[in-house]
Order: C-alpha cells, then sequence, then structure tokens
C-alpha cells in the first residue's frame, strides 16, 4: 500500500522568511503533485514532476524530485501573505496503460503571518 | 477554457438516502476520477473512468459507485447514506496522453 507522508503538518512563518515542505512517499512512483487548496475551495495545480532530478519554479514556489529517496520538497522564498493556504502532495500510483490514482499526503496547513 | 465542472455544489441529505453528483470534464478529457475530502481521512481516491470503463477503484464499499458515458461525463452515486459520507466529493480529469489533473470546485454533501 502507498503511503504519502507530508511534513510539517502546520507551518506558521513570518513573511519574508524561507521554509520547506517535505513529501515522503513508500513506493515507486513517476508522477509526483503538487496542489494548493484555499479553506472552502477546490485544489489547483501547483507542479507536476516527472522524472528523478525534475525542478520546477513557479513565483516563490520551487519543487522538486528525488525518486530515488522517494522524497520531494516544496520550497517556499521570501513568504507573502498571499501563500497562506494548505498544500497537499500527491502520488499518481500508475497502475495500467494511463489509469490515474492519486495518494495524497496529509497536507501541510501554511501560515504567513505579518 | 471551461474547467471541470460539478453539480450540484451544495446538497443536504437525510441519512438513509441517496445522492447523484455529477461532474463535466474539461472538452477533450477522457479520464475522470473522483475523491472524497474529509477533515479526519484526508483525501481518498473513489474510483477513475475512461471510455465509460471504471479502470480504478478505491477501498470505498459498495454503497459508492459511478459511471461515465460516452461524451466523458461521469456521475457518482451514493446509497443508504450515512453520517460519515458527509464530505467534499471532488471530480478531477485529465488527458490520455497529458501529465496535469485538474479538479473541479467539488460537491458539499452534508448528511443529517
Amino acid at each position: 500500500e502507498l503511503k504519502v507522508e507530508q511534513n510539517p503538518l502546520f507551518l506558521s512563518m513570518q513573511e519574508g522568511k524561507n521554509y520547506t515542505i517535505y513529501c515522503n512517499y513508500s513506493t515507486t512512483s513517476d508522477r509526483l503533485y503538487w496542489y494548493r487548496q484555499d479553506p472552502g475551495k477546490s485544489l489547483e495545480s501547483l507542479f507536476v514532476l516527472l522524472s528523478n532530478g525534475a525542478v520546477k519554479q513557479e513565483g516563490r514556489l520551487m519543487a522538486s524530485l528525488d525518486t530515488k529517496a522517494r522524497l520531494s520538497t516544496l520550497h517556499i522564498t521570501a513568504a507573502v501573505h498571499d501563500l497562506s493556504a494548505t498544500y497537499f502532495c500527491a502520488v499518481d500510483l500508475i497502475s495500467s496503460g494511463s489509469a490515474r490514482q492519486l495518494t495524497f499526503g496529509s497536507g501541510t496547513q501554511l501560515t504567513v503571518l505579518p | 477554457k471551461a474547467g471541470v465542472t460539478q453539480t450540484p455544489r451544495y446538497l443536504i441529505k437525510t441519512r438513509g438516502q441517496q445522492v447523484t453528483l455529477s461532474c463535466s470534464p474539461i472538452s477533450g478529457h477522457r479520464s475522470v476520477s473522483w475523491y472524497q475530502q474529509t477533515p479526519g481521512q484526508g483525501l481518498q481516491f473513489l474510483f477513475e473512468y475512461f471510455s465509460e470503463t471504471q479502470r480504478n477503484k478505491g477501498n470505498f464499499p459498495g454503497r459508492f459507485s459511478g459511471r461515465q458515458f460516452s461524451n466523458s461525463r461521469s456521475e457518482m452515486n451514493v446509497s443508504t447514506l450515512e453520517l460519515g459520507d458527509s464530505a467534499l466529493y471532488l471530480c478531477a480529469s485529465g488527458r490520455t496522453s497529458g501529465n496535469t489533473i485538474y479538479f473541479g470546485e467539488g460537491s458539499w454533501l452534508t448528511v443529517v
């Protein structure tokens, strides 16, 4: 059974600071996703990481994937209040062909304080 | 380009009733999947459909079922509702060869 663990689960950080969210998973996978969820809203796609060593950046967020370590990180640079949200990583348990079955981490609730 | 559309957005049902939720994927997307989100269990995979066939199913009881139509629209049904079925039900769609999976706004179900 695939397990996806995120840490920390809760993160309060000051504006302007840097921090990293970690996502560990228990079995081989070739697709890792990061999503953002605002309260009462749906999931917004942030990144899709497809191979070992993949790095993607968008604004103050940067995601990376190490498939050998089964670890992905989401790095936040110079946080701003607008980044306050819950961030989920998800691993795609490919069972056959192009089937999709995401297993999600528990989420990291990020609060950026002024 | 329209996103993933889910209806209804909010509904309240009584224990024992059944409910049907609808999802229209992004145009051109043939894979549709469903997820349940609750505060206690987080986000859990329900099932995935492609070309009207269920390809994958999560660990949910048989009360949860779904189907996909020839136009890729999908419905999920929950019969004999229980209080624990109260959740946000999310539909997601993706291309056959694409990588990004897009989620709809969800259907908030409250069982009383």
